[in-house]
């Protein structure tokens, strides 16, 4: 099984502030990468697939890099909605992992 | 607009069988693949495992032996069956679709807590 982690764990960012998180896997997924952001009481929500592909309807504020083991998410400039929760995913083998989060609050 | 919603009991006996239910509306289950997928509280999301279009279902290995996913096209749901849980098995468990990778729809969840 493929164990995907995130760093960090937590991350205060000020709004209208470059936010950058990362996550790494421990073998190669190419880029079979999503992230996803998630509030507390909703699903989550798709931003990013094939580890940089912005989903529909996805603010150009959000951007995806990375291919093989080394993966980010960049927020471009914080808005306050988008104080949340975000963890990759891994679909390049099954079981498909996900990361722990990282929590983005406001500094 | 695709829409999940999870369904069933929310608290469940040690050593009993979990069920839960998604309803699926604005789609079809007779397209795409349907997934649970289970987050334990404090835990990071586990992928439990997923139902093909075409009804060919495969399963988290760590969960295999006690998991069933299967489909009702004519009501347009899909269920989830874990059986002989215990306490880990407590979780807020996730309906969702994907094309057999990225997940584009969820649900909202529901908390299943395992407890006599």
């Amino acid at each position: 099984e493929i164990v995907m982690t995130q760093s960090p764990a937590t991350l205060s960012v000020s709004p209208g502030e470059r936010a950058t998180l990362s996550c790494r896997a421990s073998q190669s997924v190419s880029s079979n990468l999503a992230w996803y952001q998630h509030k507390r009481g909703q699903p989550p929500r798709l931003l990013i697939y094939g580890a940089f592909t912005r989903a529909t309807g996805i603010p150009t504020r959000f951007s995806g890099s990375g291919s093989g083991t080394q993966f980010s998410l960049t927020i471009s400039s914080l808005q306050s909605e988008d104080f949340a929760v975000y963890f990759c995913q891994q679909y390049h083998n099954w079981p498909f992992t996900f990361g722990p989060g990282t929590k983005v609050d406001i500094k | 607009h695709v829409q999940l919603q999870e369904s069933g009991p929310g608290l469940v006996k040690p050593s009993e069988t979990l069920s839960l239910t998604c309803t699926v509306s604005g789609g079809y289950i007779g397209s795409f693949y349907w997934s649970w997928i289970r987050q334990p509280p404090g835990k990071g999301l586990e992928s439990i495992g997923y139902m093909s279009f075409n009804g060919i279902t495969n399963y988290n290995p760590s969960l295999r032996s006690r998991v069933a996913i299967s489909g009702d096209t004519s009501r347009n749901q899909f269920s989830l069956r874990l059986s002989s849980v215990t306490a880990a098995d407590t979780a807020v468990y996730y309906c969702a679709r994907s094309n057999s990778d990225y997940f584009d729809y969820w649900g909202q969840g529901t908390l299943v807590t395992v407890s006599s």
